[in-house]
């Protein structure tokens, strides 16, 4: 089945700054969606993007699906913003089952 | 308020006794799908449903069933629970069309212990 790698694993930084997190993929997707998990667990979903680019505030994401990864950007950073970012992804192959990659662990420190 | 509920919020339970989580959304949506998630392991998903009455396998489906009687509820049955059930279970919902809007929405999460 498909496979989804997620870097960093883990990350720190200070307030204002910025970040990149990356999602990888190893086959044709239909869905790929990014969602947040904050500190008290909640699932938040953040952006649906099987390809292009999209924008939300301080977050933005791309995805580039010929080359099968996606890129979430977290501009200016707050604390607010630390918890897990996880991307899933649905295969081209239409079977409707999701596979999540195993997060990007962030921690935005004040 | 659009949402997804699930109860109950947290169980403790022992091996062996019968438990169901509930799963209820208010948006209409026809795709419903049950995750579990373990340390380091991310969400694997357990069982989805397309629409009412038509339910299939995710990734990680033994020890688990599910039902799709209604199309706001889709509720997950242990009907046998084992200590490596112990997980944190989320329940989630999309509309799946049209295509731009098929995000999942997910319900709070049910913490379950299996002693």
């Amino acid at each position: 089945g498909i496979q989804v790698e997620q870097s960093p694993p883990d990350l720190i930084l200070q307030e204002g700054a910025n970040s990149t997190l990356r999602c990888n993929f190893s086959d044709s997707v239909n869905n790929l969606q990014w969602f947040h998990q904050n500190p008290w667990g909640q699932l938040i979903n953040l952006f649906y993007i099987p390809s292009g680019t999209k924008q939300n505030g301080r977050l933005s994401a791309t995805t580039v699906a010929t080359e099968r990864y996606s890129l979430l950007y977290i501009s200016s950073s707050q604390t607010t913003d630390s918890g897990v970012y996880f991307c899933a992804v649905e295969g081209a192959s239409g079977t409707y089952k999701y596979i999540f990659g195993t997060g990007t662990r962030l921690k935005v420190l004040a | 308020e659009a949402q997804v509920t699930q109860n109950p919020r947290y169980l403790i339970t022992v091996t062996g006794k019968k438990l169901t989580v509930t799963c209820s959304q208010n948006m209409n949506h026809e795709y419903m799908s049950w995750y579990r998630q373990d340390p380091g392991l991310g969400l694997r998903q357990i069982y989805y449903s397309m629409n009412v009455e038509v339910t299939d396998k995710g990734d990680v489906p033994e020890g688990y069933k599910v039902s799709r009687k209604e199309k706001r509820n889709f509720p997950l049955i242990l009907e046998s629970p084992s200590p490596n059930q112990t997980s944190l279970y989320f329940c989630a919902s999309s509309a799946r069309l049209p295509r731009s809007t098929d995000t999942q929405y997910f319900g709070p999460g049910t913490r379950l212990t299996v002693l």
